[in-house]
């Protein structure tokens, strides 16, 4: 079935580094991709998304492309800050009556 | 627009007890959704709803009971409060269940069963 697999947390940096986390995917059809964030103590927020091949989603200075040769899906940010930490969530979803899929979500710390 | 409001924040309950965790929007949206959130196993999709009067399970629905009177409303029922049942609760709405549409999410319900 369809599926999220991300990289396991947590990740920890200093500010101002280079911010990969990885994520790949499953699916039968040619899925929507997202990134959502949590921040402490709230809901989940849309950071971003790519809905076709090559597409690249960016938000708040951070990036992730489709790349459907690799089925991956990979959020990064050029110089992270303290206020970043939170757990970010890849998902998916194939067709418009379809669930949305969840990663495990990757707990992210900056330290200043 | 208020977007997806849950209350109560915090709730601690008793193992058998019952009670109702209530989630509102006010966007309009046809597809509202509950999830469960524990620690390493990501969101659960608890039960969703397509539109008013229209139900259905999702991945983890044992033990919960959802209705959709209206477009705005989607409460969850715990019939009889277990502590596996300690989590996170997240209400969601959107346009649509699926494709590229963004799910706007609450500030969740905090619950502890013992």
């Amino acid at each position: 079935g369809d599926s999220v697999t991300q990289m396991e947390g947590p990740v920890t940096l200093s500010e101002e580094a280079f911010l990969t986390i990885n994520c790949t995917y499953t699916a039968t059809g040619y899925p929507s991709l997202f990134w959502y964030v949590q921040y402490p103590g709230e809901g989940l927020q849309l950071l971003l998304k790519a809905t076709k091949a090559d597409d690249k989603g960016s938000n708040k200075g951070f990036e992730a492309t489709y790349r459907k040769e690799t089925t991956s899906f990979h959020l990064e940010k050029g110089s992270v800050q303290v206020s970043d930490s939170a757990v970010y969530f890849c998902a998916l979803s194939v067709n418009r009556d379809d669930k949305i899929i969840f990663g495990k979500g990757t707990r992210l710390h900056i330290l200043p | 627009n208020a977007g997806v409001t849950q209350t109560p924040k915090f709730q601690v309950l008793k193992t058998g007890q019952s009670m109702t965790l209530q989630c509102a929007q006010d966007m309009n949206h046809e597809y509202m959704s509950w999830y469960r959130q524990d620690p390493g196993m990501g969101l659960r999709l608890i039960h969703y709803s397509v539109g008013a009067g229209i139900t259905d399970q999702g991945e983890v629905p044992n033990g919960y009971n959802v209705s959709r009177s209206t477009t705005e409303d989607f409460p969850l029922r715990l019939l009889s409060a277990a502590p596996s049942q300690t989590s996170v609760y997240f209400c969601a709405s959107s346009y649509g269940r699926g494709g590229s549409y963004e799910q706007y999410f609450g500030p969740g319900t905090r619950l502890t069963v013992t």
